[in-house]
Formats: C-alpha cells, structure tokens, sequence
C-alpha cells in the first residue's frame, strides 16, 4: 500500500482479554516498528523487526506482549490479559535501508482502551 | 543510553512568527536525526531527515539543522500558520535501520 495501514483504528476491550493489533507496513520495507504512546507521555519503543526476526524486544513491557512479523510483512502485536494500563496508542512504523539514510514512517495508530 | 531532550515542551506565538524548536541528544554518534509532527489524535507525519553528514535540510517553511558534535538540532519554522499548530517531536537513531529515540516532543500552538 501506499502507507503504514493498522487496525483496528480503536480498540475497546474489558480488563483480562487478549487483544491483537495489526501493521500493514509500506510494501518493501524490510524494518517494523511497534511503539506506544500513553496520554501526555512520549513514545515508548517497543519492539523491532528486521525482516521476520526481533533483533531488539527489549521494550516489550512484560510477557503478556509478543509480536511477530510474517513474510516479512504483516506484524501482529499482541496483548494478553490486559490490564488498564496497557491503554494507549500503539503506533507502527517501516521504514528501508536501500543504500541512502533510512527514513521512518508511521501508520495512524490504534488506540486501546481498556475498562 | 541514548536520552532525546526537547526544549520548550509547549509554545504558543502568535501568527506570522518565525520560531526556533530545540532537541539535544546525549551520545553524539547518532546515523541520522528525524523531525515529525503529531496532530492530536493522529500518527506521525515524517517532516525533515538530516543524515550524519549533513548540516541542514529545508522543505519549504521549513528548515532543520544538526551539530552532531554538540548534540542538537534545531527546528525554523518561518512565517507561521494556525495549520502549523500541532506536536513537534525530533527522534535519532543509532545506526541502520535500528530504532529512533524519541524526545517528549513540543506542543505548538499558532494564535491567528
């Protein structure tokens, strides 16, 4: 596609659900981003994907989150158990190294709320 | 640990302004540097890259420039809009197409 694509665009889940969120990222790009973004707060990073394998988890919050990417496409973020402070937007972006400086781009998030 | 510090957190100007943003980075061995705008509600929208080894990078009003060696950049936005009023946030990355560090963004608001 012509951009980052995630859905849901909102998400509203009761406390102690699973919940999974999707990137589509720009076609090529071989690195994915999941971040997450709380009220007032900056971005967190979460977790990155260099094809389909996470050089870096280091931001995963706690072992209720996992992320994998398929066909060095498609990522899945997903949430189990959730607790209300798992609310937030998470954001994804992709971004390509094709021999000049990599710019990143961003999908229009999804929002989580959890009651 | 590479740390993305914004200076002012908010500012408002009124319309027609030029304004400078400030972002400061603690480890100056940085593989380019990004400026993005946030409107509320929204996801990022990519505005400027600087590469390394450049020293600034204009898109229109918009002008953005990099010590690397001293840790900053900085933001001009020349001639302000009421539509300009949006988050303004400056994030680097350490090499590759490894993850960008943010800084908590300024919060812009251009008074017609």
């Amino acid at each position: 596609g012509a951009g980052v694509s995630q859905s849901p665009s909102n998400k509203v889940t009761e406390k102690g659900k699973d919940v999974e969120l999707r990137c589509d990222p720009i076609s090529g790009h071989t690195a994915l981003y999941w971040y997450r973004q709380s009220l007032g707060q900056g971005l967190e990073f979460l977790i990155y994907f260099q094809g389909n394998s996470a050089p870096d988890k280091s931001g995963l919050p706690s072992d209720r989150f996992s992320a994998e990417r398929t066909g060095g496409s498609v990522s899945t973020l997903t949430i189990q158990r959730t607790q209300q402070e798992d609310s937030a937007v998470y954001l994804c972006a992709s971004s390509s190294y094709r021999g000049h400086s990599p710019e990143a781009f961003f999908g229009q998030g999804t929002r989580l709320t959890v009651v | 640990k590479q740390e993305v510090t914004q200076i002012p957190a908010a500012l408002s100007v009124p319309e027609g302004e030029n304004l400078v943003l400030n972002c400061s980075f603690t480890d100056s061995a940085i593989y380019n540097l990004q400026w993005f705008r946030q409107d509320p509600g929204k996801g990022l929208t990519s505005l400027l890259l600087i590469q390394s080894s450049q020293r600034e990078q204009t898109s229109g009003r918009l002008n953005a420039s990099l010590d690397k060696s001293s840790g900053r950049s900085t933001l001009y936005i020349a001639a302000s809009q009421p539509g300009d009023s949006a988050t303004y946030l400056c994030a680097v990355r350490q090499g590759g197409n490894t993850p960008l560090v943010f800084g908590k963004g300024t919060r812009l608001s251009v008074i017609a």
